[in-house]
């Protein structure tokens, strides 16, 4: 069965950085995109970035574009986002999502997501 | 960007139908598909409504999606409630720019 599995989340500084990884199994990572999206303590889902199935077009939230950077290595079938000069607003539980079969830009499957908190 | 604004909250007896209204504020709401989500506390979301109206395998045919053009608005159905269904639902689109955007979330209540 489709497994997607976040880590790399903890505890960060302002301005520091931090990569979160996520491991795909059960589906056939290479023929997917893939989203991250997250989620502030009590509050709803935001959008952060896709990436196609064979990484040629990614796109970014303007909230997050130029400081974050999303990536995927296939031969390992894991997602990666690296997030730089991290902030307070950034702070929130960080799930990945593989693309619907129908819609690259509907969610068909979510991880369990990984918790990130920025603070001093 | 556009925003999608929902109902904070909503709450209905089980066995009745509730719908949950998903409004786009620009462009028209026929222009890019809408998608439904449920989550409930504790756990990730999962997809209930796919492409406006389309139901994933496994997700009972109590549950509904359509959308109204004079109002720019999507709604979910959700008919035959049971207290299993109390949980959040987000609604989803996106834009021709690649940007997605997800609405405020409604807390569903069923008692």
């Amino acid at each position: 069965q489709v497994q997607l599995v976040e880590s790399g989340g903890g505890v960060v500084q302002p301005g520091r950085s931090l990569r979160l990884s996520c491991v795909a199994s059960g589906f056939t990572f290479s023929g997917y995109g893939m989203h991250w999206v997250r989620q502030a303590p009590g509050k709803g889902l935001e959008w952060v970035a896709v990436i196609w199935y064979d990484g040629s077009n990614k796109y970014y939230a303007d909230s997050v574009k130029g400081r974050f950077t999303i990536s995927r290595d296939t031969s390992k079938n894991t997602l990666f986002l690296q997030m730089n000069s991290l902030r307070a607003e950034d702070t929130a539980v960080y799930y990945c999502a593989m693309t619907h079969p129908a819609l690259v830009y509907a969610f068909d499957f979510w991880g369990q997501g990984t918790m990130v908190t920025v603070s001093s | 960007n556009f925003m999608l604004t929902q109902p904070h909250s909503v709450s209905e007896s089980p066995g009745k139908t509730v719908t949950i209204s998903c409004t786009r504020s620009s462009g028209s709401i026929a222009s890019n598909y809408v998608q439904w989500y449920q989550q409930r506390p504790g756990s990730s979301p999962t997809t209930v409504i796919y492409k406006d109206d389309q139901r994933p395998s496994g997700v009972p045919d109590r549950f509904s999606g359509s959308f109204d053009t004079s109002s720019n608005s999507a709604s979910l159905t959700i008919s035959g409630l049971k207290t299993e269904d109390e949980a959040d639902y987000y609604c989803q689109s996106y834009d021709s720019s690649n940007q997605v955007t997800f609405g405020g979330g409604t807390k569903l209540t069923v008692l």
